[in-house]
């Protein structure tokens, strides 16, 4: 089945650092999500992009789909940017997300 | 903003009770998902739907039924719970682009 790997499993940075997430599935995605998980445990879909680039406010993401890779960047990192980042993938005409298990990122002030 | 509610926000149960976790989603969305999520496993599909009386299997279908019964509601029952069904779960519903719109979860706990 589909597999999602998502690097690093955690990060630390200082306010105002940019943060690089990694996500690397197996097969081929016709569908590329970011998701926010918040430390009290709400999701948030960020954006959909299962090709090329995209950005909204401070997140830029990156899918390079032959090589099965997507990238998500937050620049000027806050406080606020502190929870999980789940990344999710599906392929073909299949409805169904497989999700990586997330990178925990905090940023101290 | 697409609007998904789960209830109850928390459940405590006995092993071998009966448990039904409910959804609803009030922005027309075709489909519909329950996952679960768990420390080391990440979030995990159990099942899922095309629209009212259709249900599709997950990847972690034991032990869990559901029923979408309008287009509005989903419903994940637990006929005979279990400690291992312990966990942390999410609906979700999503348009034809697939973008995921979530509850806010539903805390289970089986002792």
């Amino acid at each position: 089945g589909q597999q999602v790997q998502q690097s690093p499993a955690s990060l630390v940075l200082q306010e105002g650092e940019n943060a690089e997430l990694q996500c690397n599935f197996s097969s081929t995605a016709t569908q590329l999500q970011w998701f926010y998980q918040s430390p009290g445990g709400s999701l948030v879909s960020l954006l959909s992009n299962p090709s090329g680039t995209k950005h909204t406010g401070r997140l830029t993401s990156t899918t390079v789909t032959k090589e099965r890779r997507s990238s998500l960047h937050i620049s000027s990192s806050q406080t606020t940017d502190s929870g999980t980042y789940l990344c999710a993938m599906s392929g073909g005409s299949n409805a169904k997300l497989t999700f990586g298990k997330g990178t925990k990122l905090s940023v101290k002030s | 903003e697409a609007a998904v509610t789960q209830s109850p926000r928390n459940k405590v149960t006995v092993t071998g009770g009966n448990v039904t976790l409910s959804c609803r989603q009030t922005n027309s969305h075709n489909y519909m998902y329950w996952y679960r999520q768990d420390t080391g496993h990440g979030l995990r599909l159990i099942h899922y739907s095309y629209g009212a009386g259709n249900l599709q299997i997950g990847d972690v279908p034991d032990g869990y039924k559901a029923t979408r019964t309008t287009q509005e509601d989903f419903f994940l029952l637990l006929e005979l719970a279990s400690p291992s069904q312990t966990s942390l779960y999410f609906c979700a519903s999503s348009d034809a682009s697939e973008r995921l719109f979530f509850g806010h979860g539903t805390k289970l706990s089986v002792l």
